[in-house]
C-alpha cells in the first residue's frame, strides 16, 4: 500500500518562481493536511481540507494556497516563493477531520523545498 | 498563548530506560499525541492519551496528567533503532494539533 505520496522529493526554486508540491493518497481518507517543518520548531499547520470540496486556513497560511478537487490529491501552491519558504513540506492525512478526536495521522515522507 | 514544552536533546544507552517529557498549555484538550521521526522520514504515530494514567505498547508507554498538564514517553530496553526525535502534540478544544519542537533522542552502544 503505497499510503500517502509527495512529490517533488527536493526542489531549488528561485525567489519569485511558482511552485506546486503533489500529495497523492490511496487511503481514501477524508481530511488531508500540509505542514512545515523547520529546526527548532514544531510542525505548523499551512492549510487543511476535512473533504473533499472543502479547504481552510491553518496556522501559517501566507503564501500558499491549495484545493482539494477530489479525496486522494491535495496538492500546495507557492505562488511568488520567497527564502523564508524554505522548509521541509509535509503532506498527512487521516480517516476524520479537524472536528473530530481520532487524531492519528498519517504522513509522507516529505518535500524539502530550498528557496533562494 | 497554546505552547508544548520538550527537551531539545537526550542521551540514553542501549537496553536502558529514558523518559522523556511534555508538557502543554492548551486551549481546552482533546488528546496528547507522540510520534517518532527518524531523520530524514515522516513521522509515525505512537500513542493517543486522552485520559489520565499510563498506557503500554510494548516496550513503549504513554502518561498523561490532564491536570498537570504533563505527558511524557517511556522507552524500554532502548535499542539503536530508538534513535530518532520524539514529537509531542496536543489538541485543542477546537481539534487543532499544536507541535512541540521534538526531542531527539541519541543512543549509545
Amino acid at each position: 500500500t503505497a499510503g500517502i505520496t509527495q512529490a517533488p522529493t527536493s526542489q531549488i526554486l528561485a525567489a519569485g518562481r511558482s511552485m506546486t508540491l503533489r500529495c497523492t493518497q490511496d487511503m481514501r481518507h477524508n481530511a488531508m493536511y500540509w505542514y512545515r517543518q523547520d529546526l527548532g520548531l514544531g510542525l505548523r499547520l499551512i492549510h487543511y481540507s476535512n473533504t473533499a470540496g472543502t479547504t481552510g486556513k491553518g496556522e501559517v497560511p501566507d503564501g500558499y494556497s491549495v484545493s482539494r478537487a477530489n479525496t486522494d490529491d491535495f496538492p500546495l501552491t507557492l505562488a511568488s516563493a520567497v527564502p523564508s519558504q524554505t522548509s521541509v513540506y509535509f503532506c498527512a492525512s487521516s480517516s476524520t477531520g479537524v472536528d473530530a478526536n481520532t487524531g492519528e495521522l498519517f504522513f509522507g515522507e516529505g518535500s524539502r523545498l530550498t528557496v533562494l | 498563548g497554546q505552547n508544548i514544552d520538550q527537551p531539545t536533546e537526550m542521551t540514553a544507552t542501549e537496553g536502558a530506560i529514558v523518559q522523556i517529557n511534555c508538557t502543554y498549555q492548551t486551549s481546552g484538550f482533546n488528546g496528547l499525541f507522540w510520534y517518532q521521526q527518524h531523520a530524514g522520514e515522516a513521522p509515525t504515530f505512537l500513542s493517543y492519551n486522552v485520559l489520565d494514567g499510563l498506557e503500554e505498547k510494548g516496550r513503549f508507554s504513554s502518561f498523561l496528567s490532564r491536570s498537570k498538564g504533563y505527558s511524557y514517553l517511556l522507552l524500554k530496553e532502548l535499542q539503536m533503532k530508538d534513535s530518532a526525535s520524539y514529537l509531542c502534540a496536543a489538541m485543542d478544544s477546537n481539534y487543532q494539533l499544536i507541535w512541540g519542537a521534538g526531542t531527539k533522542l541519541i543512543i549509545k552502544p
